[in-house]
């Protein structure tokens, strides 16, 4: 089992619609979570960090369920420029940051 | 301020032929990382410097693969003899407490071995 899993997708979504991704972690002992953004042939990015209350930035929300294990974005009111890759970002106890396989959104016009 | 440099960003090389990566992390930031990226993959962590020591390198094949970080700043990655299955993107990323330990990354350095 990996340590974090994603839904590959593709995500294919209209303009203007809201979409959900989740992500699962294994290790109970994780400390902090992320989401970082992956345009086609570029570098990972920092979209958001996820906090244990949940937290929004814009149209972006997220979610940590540490009961569960699993952390979720919200993207609400869909861009084109939201097509991307969304990568699920774990840190261990040893500091490690251990990154999901990632969950393609594709918005389309 | 510039962010980690990397180079270089395309490699074509034939199989059992040496090849190496620098990298350049932002001013300041002590932490560095190497990370290996398949197609359609999440990074994978290959080797973690805080300064000039590898805090964690249990991921590098260490039959092949070296890094140093000489002076704890520039580092580099070297692969021989490299394989056909070590195509991939090679992504370097810095951090620094200040950050909040977000990882900053490079635009990588993209590896064809044939």
């Amino acid at each position: 089992r990996k340590e974090v899993e994603q839904d590959p997708g593709p995500f294919n979504v209209p303009e203007g619609a809201t979409v959900a991704f989740n992500c699962t972690y294994s290790n109970s002992a994780s400390q902090s979570f992320f989401w970082y953004r992956q345009d086609c042939r570029k570098e990972p990015k920092l979209l958001m960090s996820v906090y244990s209350s949940g937290n929004e930035d814009g149209r972006f929300t997220a979610q940590l369920n540490r009961a569960s294990q699993y952390i979720s974005l919200l993207i609400r009111d869909s861009k084109l420029s939201d097509s991307a890759t969304y990568l699920c970002v774990v840190r261990d106890s040893s500091y490690k940051l251990i990154f999901g396989s990632g969950t393609r959104l594709l918005v389309r016009p | 301020e510039a962010g980690v440099v990397q180079s270089p960003r395309y490699k074509i090389i034939e199989k059992k032929q040496p090849v190496a990566f620098w990298c350049n992390p932002i001013s300041g930031h002590n932490t560095l990382y190497w990370y290996l990226q398949n197609l359609g993959q999440g990074p994978e962590l290959l080797i973690r410097y805080e300064n000039e020591e590898a805090v964690d390198d249990s991921q590098l094949p260490k039959d092949r693969f070296s890094a140093e970080r000489l002076k704890g700043v520039d580092s580099t990655l070297k692969i021989q003899p490299a394989e056909l299955g070590d195509s991939a993107v090679y992504l370097c990323a810095s951090s620094s407490p200040e950050s909040g330990g977000e990882l900053f990354f490079g635009e990588g350095s993209r590896l064809t071995v044939l």
